[in-house]
């Protein structure tokens, strides 16, 4: 089992739409998760940073752990087409474990 | 900060040739990490440096790859000899500290072995 599982999709949603994206983990000592944004021909870059259980939002952006159930995901609220990237969960025990990514579109 | 800078960016070259992807981490952070990129296996982790020595290689494939990290400003990743399959993104990402901090990514080498 991989440290960390995403579906890869791709997504395609219409401008506006609430964009629900998740992993899960296996391991139930993996205290900090993190979501990247990875643009076509770019390196991913940081998008959220949570510690433990419960909810982080910035802006447009919800960052949510369940740790009772192992689950992460990353909400989009009024998605926009500059959201259109590849989004990486990733986690952290002694080292790092990235999921392998889920393609979104967002159509104008 | 320039952030983390990649050399070159691309890359073509023939089966059987020696490959150097160079790095520079941002200034002032503790780890370099190497990672591969391709649409099947997703991201990959290469090797590790921590304070500029390498913590965790495991995830090198074999030994036609090798990485150093001869001072707090370089590192380099070199395939010898290259092989088809090699053909992947390879990203150089640094962080502040032991490694289980936020990593920020250069922009990746395209490597092409044809």
């Amino acid at each position: 089992q991989k440290e960390v599982e995403q579906d890869p999709g791709p997504l395609s949603v219409p401008e506006g739409a609430i964009v629900s994206l998740n992993c899960t983990y296996s391991n139930s000592a993996f205290q900090y998760f993190m979501w990247y944004r990875q643009y076509s021909r770019k390196g991913p870059e940081l998008l959220m940073y949570t510690y433990s259980s419960g909810n982080k939002e910035d802006g447009r952006f919800t960052a949510q752990v369940d740790k009772s159930s192992k689950y992460i995901s990353l909400f989009i609220r009024d998605s926009q087409p500059s959201d259109s990237a590849t989004y990486l969960c990733a986690t952290t025990g002694n080292q790092f474990y990235f999921g392998t990514g889920t393609s979104l579109t967002v159509i104008p | 900060d320039a952030g983390v800078i990649q050399s070159p960016r691309h890359e073509v070259t023939e089966m059987g040739q020696e490959v150097t992807l160079r790095c520079k981490p941002i200034s002032g952070h503790n780890s370099l990490f190497w990672y591969r990129q391709t649409m099947m296996r997703g991201l990959e982790l290469l090797i590790y440096f921590n304070n500029n020595v390498p913590i965790d290689d495991s995830g090198m494939p074999e030994d036609r790859f090798s990485a150093k990290m001869p001072n707090a400003s370089f590192s380099t990743l070199k395939i010898q000899p290259s092989e088809p399959r090699d053909s992947a993104v390879y990203f150089c990402a640094s962080s502040f500290g032991s490694g289980e901090d936020e990593q920020y990514f250069g922009p990746g080498t395209r490597l092409t072995v044809t």
